[in-house]
């Protein structure tokens, strides 16, 4: 079956540790998407790809990176500079805007903690 | 003035009825829109997509859109208890990367 897999789905970050949450899909979707949900916030848009080997910082790139060496493959690292990590993340995937049935599919995500 | 504004809730409708979400969005060149279903824990689902004006059906969902006033609705025909979620609206605009922007949601119960 066609997905997103996202993993951990659950994470705990030590205070100056930087932690990697994967994003797998094989959808053969050329764009995917970090997104950051906090609870009364929605979705806030961290990196986003639309083709293998580049990414755009999104509203609140600042203590992640990305990179997308695959099609298949989106990782975001959040380091030490992110102050307030604990969060929902979601990855998310998506054919180009404009065409039919166009709409993400979301991973099921990872729930990051500082401990 | 948010992009996307959605009440937040809980919107609370008995077993049967119709619920009735709305969403607003500032931007007049918002080209496209959505409806996310998101269960409490989990990732979002979409269920609807609304371009142009008008109605658009889906089994018990219908999505309008009015795009001179504004404003976008999810109404859910039958309501069961599974449909009870916090359903998001999502819009895009128009121009360069068009970018999806999301409401914060409006949790629904639909009690028994």
């Amino acid at each position: 079956d066609g997905g997103i897999t996202q993993s951990p789905k659950y994470l705990f970050r030590k205070e100056g540790q930087n932690v990697t949450l994967s994003c797998e899909q094989n959808l053969n979707h050329d764009a995917m998407y970090w997104y950051r949900q906090d609870p009364g916030q929605g979705l806030r848009l961290i990196y986003y790809s639309q083709i293998v080997n580049d990414f755009q910082k999104g509203d609140i790139a600042e203590g992640y990176s990305v990179s997308r060496e695959k099609k298949e493959s989106f990782p975001l690292t959040v380091t030490s500079a992110q102050k307030n990590p604990t969060a929902f993340y979601l990855c998310a995937s998506s054919i180009p805007p404009g065409r039919e049935n166009y709409g993400y599919t979301f991973g099921s995500g990872t729930r990051l903690t500082v401990v | 003035q948010k992009e996307v504004e959605q009440n937040s809730g809980p919107l609370s409708v008995p077993e049967g009825a119709i619920a009735s979400l709305n969403c607003t969005y500032s931007d007049r060149v918002s080209q496209s829109f959505f409806w996310y279903r998101q269960y409490s824990g989990k990732s979002p689902e979409l269920i609807m997509s609304i371009y142009s004006n008008g109605d658009k059906e889906d089994g018990r969902f219908t999505a309008q859109l009015n795009k001179a006033s504004q404003y976008v609705s999810l109404l859910i025909r039958d309501s069961q208890p599974s449909d009870s979620a916090t359903y998001l609206c999502a819009v895009i605009k128009a121009g360069g990367y068009q970018k999806v922007t999301f409401g914060t949601g409006t949790k629904l119960q639909v009690i028994p």
